[in-house]
């Protein structure tokens, strides 16, 4: 069991605006930076985001994050069916002093 | 361009050990904190141990602690984990991932391919 927690699944059609989510607690995302990654079946997860908000060079704009209290939430706007794939969470654990990950929330773009 | 190669996964019978090697290129390896991360089939990422630029300070997820061994040797570039006591619960695919933006996240930047281990008897 994951110690952030993700919803496994989401769907929404070509061109909408998803959200999802990840919940924690004050030990973990309440007080430290979040980082997002996507994740393709059978190859390694690439950073979305960084630092609760920041994206690297080469990710589109259509990819943010937020945070909000023991919350974050990465938003996907103008969903293409590129966009079908595995999301993480990810922070780090005051309490277990432990980089944590959610358990990923897969997208299906219909 | 950043290339971070894992080698060495397979099968091993429970209570064996085994260690992956990640070969980093394409950057200056000693700059930077490495770690490993490890996704179970069918189930999120862990992150299981990182390591300094110099080696000399180690961090592990406590299911690891005192079973697996993360090391470094800067003049070949390389990353390395050494597992042992393990468990079926240790099967998963190994990831090797360079640490980058500060901050104790899991900032990666890069990842490896990453290793497969089966841990069966």
């Amino acid at each position: 069991q994951s110690v952030l927690t993700q919803p496994p699944s989401m769907s929404a059609a070509p061109g909408q605006k998803v959200t999802i989510s990840c919940s924690g607690s004050s030990s973990n995302i309440g007080n430290n930076d979040v980082s997002w990654y996507q994740q393709f079946p059978g190859t390694a997860p690439k950073v979305l985001i960084y630092h609760i908000n920041k994206r690297p060079s080469g990710i589109p704009d259509r990819f943010s994050g937020s945070k909000s209290g023991t919350s974050a939430t990465l938003a996907i706007t103008g969903l293409q069916t590129g966009d079908e794939a595995e999301y993480h969470c990810g922070t780090w654990d005051s309490s277990l002093n432990a980089k944590v990950f959610g358990g990923g929330t897969k997208l299906t773009v219909l | 361009e950043v290339q971070l190669v894992e080698s060495g996964g397979g099968f091993v019978q429970p209570g064996g050990s085994l260690r992956v090697s990640c070969a980093a290129s394409g950057f200056t390896f000693r700059d930077y904190w490495m770690s490993w991360v490890r996704q179970a089939p069918g189930k999120g990422l862990e992150w299981v141990a990182n390591i300094i630029q110099d080696g000399t300070e180690t961090y592990y997820v406590d299911s690891v602690r005192g079973r697996f061994t993360i090391s470094r040797d800067n003049a070949k570039n390389s990353l390395y984990l050494q597992m042992n006591s393990l468990g079926a619960e240790d099967t998963a695919v190994y990831y090797c991932a360079r640490e980058n933006f500060g901050g104790n996240a899991p900032n990666f930047d890069y990842w490896g391919q990453g290793a497969l281990v089966i841990v069966s008897s």
